[in-house]
């Protein structure tokens, strides 16, 4: 059964970084994309972006450019999201998500990192 | 532009059946989507791939009482014999043009 385990719950000040990690198993690693999604406190799915597990070329939506980053380890068969100068605005819930085969949609997801940005 | 519309929320009965929509802009009534579910309190789940001639494909285990249709620009999840674990968001999802793009979901009650 394909797996996504992502790391743990994080509080941050803010200003500090964060880097949340998402490590997949029981399926080939490449050539299966992997999407960020977030979930800010009681709203809906926002897609961040999504990585080439191939290339390691990211895409980032419009809103998550600059202080996000998405990276990988292939060994590890385990992506990155790290964000950096956190405000309290990014307080919310990180999702990874892979993609079907040919980018066809999500069809797994981790189960979810959220990250707290607060002094 | 690419936007996916679902109603805020929907309420059924428990034992009936319910049928979430969800609506391609303009421009965009051949595109594919996928329907996930979100529990209170839990992470999402994939339930189905639904294409535009109403084809689908559900994810593993995911009961035959979630079934998908296609109608022009609508996509469709019913739910059949709701149960009290139907209840929470429903978001459907679409892609293109190397982007994602997530609809704002439909809350559904179970009564």
């Amino acid at each position: 059964q394909v797996q996504l385990e992502q790391s743990g719950a994080e509080l941050k000040n803010p200003g500090a970084s964060v880097k949340v990690s998402c490590k997949a198993s029981e399926y080939t690693f490449a050539p299966y994309a992997v999407n960020w999604v977030r979930q800010a406190p009681g709203q809906g799915l926002e897609w961040m972006g999504w990585i080439n597990t191939d290339t390691g070329n990211p895409t980032y939506a419009q809103d998550f450019t600059g202080r996000f980053v998405f990276s990988l380890d292939t060994s590890a068969a385990t992506a990155f999201l790290q964000i950096s100068s956190l405000k309290a605005e990014d307080t919310a819930i990180y999702f990874c998500a892979r993609d079907m085969a040919a980018r066809q949609g999500i069809d797994y997801w981790g189960q979810g990192t959220l990250v707290t940005v607060s002094s | 532009q690419l936007v996916l519309t679902q109603s805020p929320s929907v309420s059924a009965s428990l034992g009936a059946s319910v049928k979430l929509t969800c609506t391609l802009s303009s421009g965009h009534s051949r595109y594919a989507i996928a329907w996930h579910q979100q529990q209170p309190e839990k992470g999402p789940r994939y339930l189905m791939k639904i294409n535009s001639d109403g084809s689908h494909n559900k994810g593993d285990g995911i009961s035959d009482r979630f079934s998908g249709s296609s109608s022009g620009a609508e996509r469709y999840l019913t739910i059949s014999s709701l149960q009290s674990e139907d209840e929470g968001d429903y978001y459907c999802q679409t892609w293109g043009a190397g982007i994602v793009l997530f609809g704002g979901g439909t809350k559904l009650t179970v009564l």
